[in-house]
C-alpha cells in the first residue's frame, strides 16, 4: 500500500462549480501535511499548509482529520486557471512524501 | 533569488550509458531532494540530504543510481549503466528543515530519456 493515496482523477468540473479533492495516508506517525500543485510539464508548488484546526486561503480550504488519516482540499468558485493536477503531501521525520496527485480539469 | 537550477533540461541517452545530473539548490537552504516523476508512479523520493550528509536513501532503486552532495551549493544524482526503464523527469528541490515552515522549492527538473 502507498503511503499517501489519492483518486487519480481526472474530474471535469463546469467552471464556477466547488470540488473536492481526498487523500488518505498510511503512517500515523506523519506530522505536518500540504497541498501542492502541479502545472503540466512544470514543477509542483506548494499551494498551501493543512492544520488540524483547518485553514482558508481564498477560494481553497484544506482539512485534516487524525483520527481518520485523512486530508481534503475544498475549492470554491472554480477559475479555468485552476486547471492542474494537486498532489498530496506528507511530512514523517523530515521525508516528505507526495501522493500520485488528482487531476483536475475546469471546463468553460 | 535564483531558485533551484538543474542541469541539463533534457537528456537522451542510449543504454549502458552513464548519467549525470545535476542540481544548485537555494543558498541557505539546509536540505536537498532528489524525486523522479513518472506517469506510472508519480512523484517518488530517492534520497534526501540534510547539511549535505545523506539521511534517507532508501528511494534509489538499486546500485545503478548514486548520489552526492560534496558541498552546500551542488549535487549530483548519477546513473551507471542507465536502462530505458530510468526514463522519466528527476526532480531536485531544496528547503530549510527545522526553520518552521516546510516549502520544498523544486528546479525545473531534467527529462532523462534513455533508448
Amino acid at each position: 500500500r502507498k503511503e499517501v493515496e489519492q483518486d487519480p482523477g481526472p474530474f471535469n468540473v463546469p467552471e464556477g462549480a466547488t470540488v473536492a479533492f481526498n487523500c488518505t495516508y498510511s503512517n500515523s506517525a506523519s506530522q505536518s501535511f500540504f497541498w501542492y500543485r502541479q502545472d503540466c510539464r512544470k514543477e509542483p508548488k506548494l499551494l498551501m499548509s493543512v492544520y488540524s484546526s483547518g485553514n482558508e486561503d481564498g477560494r481553497f480550504t484544506a482539512q485534516l482529520n487524525r483520527a481518520s488519516q485523512y486530508i481534503s482540499l475544498l475549492i470554491r468558485d472554480s477559475k479555468l486557471s485552476d486547471s492542474a493536477t494537486y498532489l498530496c503531501v506528507v511530512n514523517r521525520d523530515d521525508k516528505i512524501i507526495f501522493g500520485k496527485g488528482t487531476r483536475l480539469h475546469i471546463l468553460p | 533569488d535564483a531558485g533551484v537550477i538543474q542541469s541539463p533540461r533534457h537528456e537522451v541517452t542510449e543504454m549502458g550509458q552513464e548519467v549525470t545530473l545535476r542540481c544548485k539548490p537555494i543558498s541557505g537552504h539546509n536540505s536537498l531532494f532528489w524525486y523522479r516523476q513518472t506517469m506510472m508512479r508519480g512523484l517518488e523520493l530517492l534520497i534526501y540530504f540534510n547539511n549535505n550528509v545523506p539521511i534517507d536513501d532508501s528511494g534509489m532503486p538499486e546500485d545503478r543510481f548514486s548520489a552526492k552532495m560534496p558541498n552546500a551549493s551542488f549535487s549530483t544524482l548519477k546513473i551507471q549503466p542507465s536502462e530505458p526503464r530510468d526514463s522519466a523527469v528527476y526532480f531536485c528541490a531544496s528547503t530549510n528543515l527545522g526553520a518552521g515552515s516546510l516549502t520544498l522549492h523544486f528546479g525545473n527538473g531534467t527529462r532523462l530519456t534513455v533508448t
